[in-house]
């Protein structure tokens, strides 16, 4: 059974980086027909998409986000990992993981759902 | 502000069966496929419904989605308490700055 676990640091301060791992276990990264995603929380509110990474190492990245946020892949590990750059007040949430089916639309390697999840981290940014 | 619009809330008494709605647009729910998210407080989401109306494996039938235009629905039936807990639909947004959105999300409350 596949599961995914974020791990990274709990505090960032203000314009820092925020650095989380996602390590994978109970099936390969690298398999096909799947995207690994980012997403995230801030508290007591909604989902937001962060984007995601092909096992290829091809990324895809929410628009509003695009400028600070990069994710890579280390397929020796098993495990993708998440940095945003710059990060404000504004970025405090729980962080989850999620392997996410893919499909093509428009030539384009899109989410079509996700599943399953990674228990989510709480990262909290604040001097 | 969500893209995608659902209720904040909806409640009805055991046994009974709530609807949720999920409203969006061309550039999403009408030509790209939905699917549905359980949370429980503290915890994370779990994936109900996918491709509009399909269930994963050991998710009970009381769960249904439908989709009709620029709208989804989330129905169950049967409420139970363990059922109480926020609720998210979610959909790839094919506008110009494509991305995936997810719903608001609603409370569903077992009276």
């Amino acid at each position: 059974q596949l599961q995914l676990q974020e791990s990274g640091s709990g505090l960032v301060k203000p314009s820092q980086t925020l650095s989380l791992i996602c390590s994978v276990s109970g099936g390969s990264i690298s398999s096909g027909g799947y995207i690994w995603n980012w997403i995230r929380q801030p508290p007591g509110k909604g989902l937001e998409w962060i984007g995601y990474i092909y096992y290829s190492g091809s990324t895809y990245y929410n628009p509003s986000l695009k400028s600070r946020v990069s994710i890579s892949v280390d397929r020796s590990k098993n495990q993708f990992s998440l940095k945003v750059t710059s990060v404000t007040a504004a970025d405090t949430a729980v962080y989850y993981c999620a392997r996410g089916e893919d499909i093509m639309v428009e030539g384009v390697i899109i989410p079509d759902w996700f599943d399953p999840w990674g228990q989510g981290t709480l990262v909290t940014v604040s001097s | 502000q969500s893209v995608l619009t659902q209720p904040p809330s909806v409640s009805a008494a055991p046994g009974q069966s709530v609807t949720i709605s999920c409203s969006g647009s061309t550039s999403n729910i009408g030509n790209n496929y939905v699917s549905w998210y359980q949370q429980f407080p503290g915890a994370a989401p779990k994936l109900l419904i996918f491709e509009n109306n399909k269930r994963p494996s050991g998710i009970p039938d009381r769960f249904s989605g439908s989709k009709s235009g620029t709208s989804a629905t989330l129905g169950i039936a049967g409420l139970q308490t363990g059922d109480e807990a926020d609720y998210y639909c979610g959909a790839w947004d094919s506008s110009l700055s494509a991305l995936y959105v997810f719903g608001s999300g609603t409370k569903v409350t077992v009276l």
